[in-house]
């Protein structure tokens, strides 16, 4: 299973852009790339998810470069309510094998007015 | 609204008496998910169900154990709490497939305590 390495905490400022990046260097050629969110006492969120190069939605951006080694998520002007953990997730899905997704530590992000 | 349910979002147990705790899902998905996770600590995976399949983590302990009764509904069954089983339990659900993964929606918690 491909590890992750993501940097502890984060602090920004409200309107700011916030880029958290991932570092995955045995990333397998199947895996792709997810990232979730977590407020305090709640289950995780799905954010975003890509496989290589850029992928938007309407929350967040994800940059992959073409060795695919690392990941960056890009969160655009950054309110009180992003203040929360990003989890980096690498794996794959295989049929009955759905539970290679596993958690990293996390970058705990507070956003500070 | 499709939803993942836990009930009861808070459990007191004692120690080494068993505990259920049970998770509910409309979005009728194949793959259900139990994860603990601990103050401060990342979600730790337990097992899954992929329909009636069930995949057990390699370092999940025997005192844990999981029921599927049909695809709404999946257990965590803890035979023997410890202190050390005190956490949130986390259950998840997803659509199963091979090659790209699938979204989990997860549940708000039960957040266990062991006395």
């Amino acid at each position: 299973l491909a590890k992750t390495t993501q940097p502890i905490s984060m602090d920004s400022y409200e309107g700011q852009e916030v880029n958290i990046t991932c570092s995955h260097n045995n990333i397998a050629t199947n895996d792709y790339i997810t990232w979730y969110q977590q407020f305090p006492s709640q289950g995780p969120r799905f954010i975003i998810q890509g496989y290589k190069t850029k992928v938007t939605n309407e929350v967040a951006s994800l940059f992959i470069p073409a060795d695919r080694k690392s990941s960056t998520l890009s969160l655009p002007r950054v309110s009180l309510s992003d203040t929360a953990v990003y989890y980096c997730l690498v794996g794959s899905a295989n049929g009955g094998s759905q539970g290679n997704l596993i958690f990293g530590k996390g970058t705990k992000l507070s956003v500070k007015p | 609204d499709a939803m993942v349910i836990q009930n009861p979002r808070y459990q007191v147990t004692q120690f080494g008496k068993p505990v259920t705790l049970s998770c509910s899902q409309t979005l009728n998905h194949n793959v259900m998910y139990w994860y603990q996770q601990k103050s401060s600590q990342a979600p730790k995976l337990l097992f899954h169900y992929y329909d009636k399949d069930f995949n057990n983590e390699a370092d999940t302990p025997d005192n844990f154990q999981s029921r599927r009764p049909n695809t709404s509904f999946c257990f965590l069954d803890i035979r023997s709490p410890g202190l050390g089983d005190a956490a949130m339990y986390l259950c998840a659900t997803s659509r199963g497939g091979t090659g790209t993964p699938y979204e989990q929606y997860f549940g708000p918690g039960t957040r266990l305590t062991v006395t």
